[in-house]
This record gives structure tokens, C-alpha cells and sequence, in this order.
């Protein structure tokens, strides 16, 4: 079965501390993952996708294979990622552009 | 550009009731998709229309129905709202799979 599984629901840091918000998918072919993210009172968006291999806003995230997973990492946490981050799958048969999601973890960065 | 924009903002219905939520996307998208979120559950695939003239089923579909009215629209009708329909409802498209999902604000439905 196609899954995403961010196994914390909330992330609590202080600011300028390291961030890993974890992300493991279940799929038995090439997914395409992505990490969207929602800021308070804005809409969903997309911070990256593992294909493009860029830094947004000092995140990046590296897709495993092996361990089937794939984290999003900032090196210093700022108050302004406070926001819950959706980890998703593309399962890369399908050709349809749905989107798996996981559960969410919400980013609560302190001062 | 207004992006992807839905109607109404809120909703409050009763057990049995029906209606209709409306998406439009301004960006020339081939593809829209209707996703419900829930606490603890992320979001969840209700149905997708990967071109106009059709859609598919997505991982939630019972009790809701579709329209991809043309090109720019695609509506989700509940024919008979229940409770644990109660969520808040996002359309989004996309030009074509694998691109970025575009959100619309999202629809908070509450079913007494």
C-alpha cells in the first residue's frame, strides 16, 4: 500500500536550533515526494521536491531509497518556519499527479 | 491572477442537506484534484479530474460527487451532508502531474 508517515505531530525548537522533520513513505516503485508547507492564515504551498534538489528558505530534504524516507532539515531554525508541513508522495507510475499525503507536523519554533 | 479561488469560505449544514462547493482556477491547469483535512490525518484525496471531460475516484470518495464543468472549474457536491463529512475541504490544481499543486483557500464545512 502507497503511504507517508511523519511520525510527529508537532516539533517544538528553539530558534536557531537544528530542525529534522522526518518523513517515511511506503511505495514499491519511483515516487516523486514532496514537502508542502502552511503558514498560518495562508494557503498550502510547495517548499520543494526532491527531484529539483534545492535549498528553499535553508530547508532541504534528501530522498533514501534504502531507508524509504525522506526528512526535511533546516541547520538553523527561525521563527518564521513555524508552520505545519505536510510531507507527500507522487506515486510515479500513475501518471495522474495525485498526492499522498502524511499526517502533518506542525514546526513550532521559540525565541 | 487570482489563482485557485473557492466558495463559500464557511458552511454550516445539517444532517441530510445538500451543496455544492466551487473551485475556479485562472492558471490554464489541466488538472484539479478535491482533498479534505482532518486533525491527525492530514489531507486526504476525495476526487481528481486529470483533464477536462473526466475524473477518478481518490482515496475518500464515498458520499461525494464531481463536476468538471469546463476547463477552469470543478465543483464537489455532497448529495446528503453527514457529520463525518465536518473538515475542511481544499481544491488545487496543476498544469500536469509531477508539477507543483496550487491550493485554494479552502472550504471549512461543519455538519451538525
Amino acid at each position: 500500500a502507497q503511504r507517508v508517515t511523519q511520525p510527529e505531530k508537532l516539533l517544538s525548537v528553539f530558534k536557531g536550533a537544528p530542525v529534522e522533520l522526518k518523513c517515511n513513505y511506503s511505495y514499491s516503485g519511483s515516487p516523486e515526494l514532496f514537502w508542502y508547507v502552511q503558514y498560518s492564515r495562508q494557503r498550502l504551498q510547495l517548499l520543494l521536491r526532491h527531484i529539483s534538489r534545492e535549498s528553499i528558505k535553508g530547508f532541504t530534504a534528501d530522498l533514501n531509497k534504502g531507508e524509504t524516507s525522506f526528512h526535511l532539515k533546516k541547520p538553523f531554525a527561525q521563527e518564521e518556519d513555524s508552520a505545519m508541513y505536510y510531507c507527500a508522495l507522487s506515486p510515479g507510475s500513475s501518471n495522474t499527479g495525485k498526492l499522498i499525503f502524511g499526517q502533518g507536523t506542525t514546526l513550532q519554533v521559540k525565541p | 491572477n487570482a489563482g485557485v479561488t473557492q466558495t463559500p469560505k464557511f458552511q454550516v449544514l445539517k444532517t441530510g442537506q445538500s451543496m455544492t462547493l466551487q473551485c475556479a482556477q485562472d492558471m490554464n491547469h489541466n488538472s484539479m484534484y478535491w482533498y479534505r483535512q482532518d486533525p491527525g490525518m492530514g489531507l486526504r484525496l476525495i476526487y481528481y479530474s486529470a483533464s477536462e471531460g473526466t475524473t477518478d475516484k481518490g482515496e475518500v470518495p464515498n458520499g461525494y460527487n464531481v463536476s468538471r464543468l469546463n476547463k477552469r472549474e470543478f465543483s464537489l457536491r455532497l448529495e446528503s451532508a453527514a457529520p463525518s463529512q465536518t473538515s475542511v475541504y481544499f481544491c488545487a490544481s496543476n498544469l500536469a502531474a509531477y508539477n507543483e499543486q496550487f491550493f485554494g483557500p479552502g472550504t471549512r464545512l461543519t455538519v451538525l
